[in-house]
């Protein structure tokens, strides 16, 4: 089937513009995370969803950022009045309730903030 | 001090070359650990989960030392195509569904 779905694959917006990121999980894949990964670094963990729990918002660096899914389905992360350190790439991941916790990356999204 | 830590390297290595990586973590009551394998300008794959026990696959031995908080990750016969950075990952402690992500080590495989 098919994979991690992420929409756009490049943004570029002017800063103090808003943006809105798209994460399609794998059908059936219950838990759903959103990442930043700045050029040369690790993964930093942003939000985590699972099923209809309340979120895991601990990694939002600020109020600027905040997320949405509707029950099991498309995730959207929303950066407000975007700053040049926002400039990184988003990825969006997936993983089954059961088992291991075994996450699936989707392509991610390559946001560049002027 | 980071959570996970690894040499960022580049590792330059001749095909064929045996080639390992340590990654340290600071909670000692962490629960899961993995690495996982990220090419140029691509997404993070899970290569694979490393136990106690350790465990090997084809060419790659991870191990786990609890005591010295350290994870190893050995190729074997390095090929080309194992050119990527690979990426340490550990599970907090009452938190199963977070993943802490390393830094990364880059390898870059020479013919």
């Amino acid at each position: 089937g098919a994979g991690v779905s992420q929409s756009p694959s490049n943004k570029v917006t002017e800063k103090g513009k808003d943006v809105e990121l798209r994460c399609d999980p794998i059908s059936g894949h219950t838990a759903l995370y959103w990442y930043r990964q700045r050029l040369g670094q690790g993964l930093e963990f942003l939000i985590y969803f699972q099923g209809n729990s309340a979120p895991d918002k601990s990694g939002l660096p600020s109020d600027r950022f905040s997320a949405e899914r509707t029950g099991e389905s498309v995730s959207t992360l929303t950066i407000q009045r975007t700053q040049q350190e926002d400039s990184a790439v988003y990825l969006c991941a997936s993983s089954p309730r059961t088992g291991p916790n075994i996450q699936y990356f989707g392509a991610g999204t390559r946001l560049s903030v002027l | 001090r980071k959570e996970v830590e690894q040499d960022p390297g580049p590792f330059n290595v001749p095909e064929g070359a045996t080639v390992a990586f340590n990654c340290t973590y600071s909670n000692s009551a962490s629960q899961s650990f993995f690495w996982y394998r990220q090419d140029c300008r691509k997404e993070p794959k899970l290569l694979m989960s490393v136990y106690s026990s350790g465990n090997e696959d084809g060419r790659f031995t991870a191990q786990l030392n609890r005591a010295s908080q350290y994870i190893s990750l050995l190729i074997r016969d390095s090929k080309l195509s194992d050119s990527a950075t690979y990426l340490c990952v550990v599970t907090p402690a009452g938190s199963s569904y977070k993943l802490i992500f390393g830094s990364g080590t880059r390898l870059l495989v020479r013919p």
